[in-house]
């Protein structure tokens, strides 16, 4: 089965500083993973994905991630911090080819402090 | 411009009543997804519906009803025997998965119910 874990509920960075939100993943077949934002009373919102194509993925507002397959994780990280980056991050893992269900792990809220 | 569509965003329920949460999509997905939100619990699956005239239970589906009538629209009726039905509510919906690459999930906006 599935599954997803995202080590740290809450993550405190400076403005300007690295950000690095840890994800990782349970599949007993290779699987595509993905990187949603949530903003305060507003649905998720796609950063980026892996579907097996190239191992760094870059999305949107900076960010990006690496799928490391013998460390079954999928972090994300952005260089700079900016204020508009707070909001809740979440990692998500789909599994085998057919299989259209996505397991969220439990979310990381993303604090940036000026 | 193609989306989903929930209604209402705030929805305020008096003990006991059955409510309805509407979740409208344009994308022609085949696959739609409710969920609810609590703070720290993420996302829970509530039901998901993979063709119009069919559904499954998610995690949570007690005290929950859906149907699938059309492709487009995927309401979530609450009802009185959901103990605890005060949370955040998040539709999706989800194109077929090919070889070769899959956009995963298209979200609503969401709606906030509330017991009054």
């Amino acid at each position: 089965a599935q599954s997803v874990t995202q080590l740290g509920s809450h993550v405190s960075v400076s403005e300007g500083a690295l950000v690095l939100l840890r994800c990782n993943y349970s599949s007993s077949v290779p699987p595509y993973l993905f990187w949603y934002v949530q903003y305060p009373n507003q649905g998720l919102q796609l950063l980026l994905k892996y579907t097996s194509a190239a191992t760094l993925v870059k999305g949107i507002n900076g960010f990006e991630a690496e799928f490391k397959k013998s460390e079954t994780s999928f972090h994300l990280t952005k260089p700079s911090a900016h204020m508009s980056d707070a909001a809740e991050y979440f990692c998500a893992v789909s599994e085998g080819f057919g299989n259209e269900k996505l397991t969220f792990g439990t979310g990381t809220r993303l604090t940036i402090i000026p | 411009d193609g989306g989903i569509t929930q209604s209402p965003k705030y929805l305020f329920r008096k003990e006991g009543q059955n409510v309805t949460l509407s979740c409208e999509q344009n994308l022609n997905h085949d696959a739609m997804y409710w969920y609810r939100q609590d703070p720290g619990q993420g996302l829970r699956l509530i039901y998901y519906s993979q063709i119009v005239n069919d559904f499954q239970k998610g995690d949570i589906a007690e005290g929950y009803s859906v149907s699938r009538e059309k492709k487009e629209s995927f309401p979530l009726t609450v009802t009185s025997a959901q103990k605890n039905p005060t949370a955040f509510y998040l539709c999706a919906s989800s194109p077929p998965r090919h070889q070769g690459g899959w956009s995963g999930y298209t979200f609503g906006s969401g709606t906030r119910l509330t017991v009054v």
